[in-house]
């Protein structure tokens, strides 16, 4: 169990540029979930995946962003065109689950993405 | 938006005394987990209680779950320098979601709360 990874660390990016953020689960977990957080506030919810299946996603997930986890192994969160208000860390976390008890089943979070759009 | 609410949200000891963290909710869950965090890092998950269940113990961690209160509490015992950090709780509810049109599952959706900020002196 090497843990969740999560690529870059730190993004700093001006307004309007895009930017791609990349998260490698535990390799047996199934299910992955992107979080938001911002300075002094708990993770906020963005977007689930079941294998490859994007399940679920926030209504704070704007046009501007997207998410993939092709193959149902790594996932990707891109923004496009981003503001200053996307300035936040960015985290991705991940769970196994396949009985029907599985939704007692804690997280795993990575160290997060954090990204400042100037 | 945040479901969950923290109380205190700054908690400042001595190290050796014990920490009290309070967290309110609002709708129905079917857990509630506690997660640590130190500044700049991810989430750690600490402890899971299911609805069902009224305390538990890890430790030198003890969780409480008032359900007909809608509140939980984390109790830190013999607390050290190296328990500072943030704490949040987290409402765990099991939701279920339409695959393709022609069948469902379901997963486990945490909802955080603000944090406790717990600072522990030497």
């Amino acid at each position: 169990d090497t843990g969740v990874s999560q690529n870059p660390r730190h993004k700093i990016t001006k307004r309007g540029q895009n930017v791609t953020f990349r998260c490698d689960p535990i390799s047996e977990h199934n299910r992955l979930y992107w979080y938001r957080q911002t300075l002094g506030q708990g993770p906020e919810f963005l977007t689930y995946f079941q294998n490859e299946a994007q399940l679920e996603k926030s209504r704070l997930l704007s046009d501007r962003f997207s998410a993939e986890r092709p193959k149902g192994s790594f996932s990707t969160l891109e923004i496009q065109r981003t503001e200053q208000g996307d300035s936040a860390m960015y985290l991705c976390a991940s769970s196994f689950g396949r009985t029907a008890d599985s939704y007692n089943s804690p997280l795993h979070f990575g160290n997060g993405t954090r990204l400042t759009v100037t | 938006s945040q479901q969950g609410e923290e109380d205190p949200q700054a908690l400042s000891i001595q190290e050796g005394e014990n920490a009290t963290m309070n967290c309110s909710y609002k709708t129905s869950i079917n857990n509630l987990q506690w997660y640590r965090q130190n500044s700049g890092r991810g989430l750690v998950h600490l402890i899971l209680i299911r609805s069902n269940e009224r305390e538990k113990h890890s430790g030198r961690l003890r969780v409480t779950l008032d359900t007909s209160k809608k509140s939980s509490s984390l109790l830190i015992t013999a607390s050290r320098a190296a328990d500072t950090a943030s704490y949040f709780c987290a409402r765990g509810q099991k939701v279920l979601v339409v695959v393709r049109g022609v069948g469902g599952t379901s997963y486990g959706k945490l909802t955080f709360g603000q944090g406790t900020i717990l600072t522990v002196h030497p």
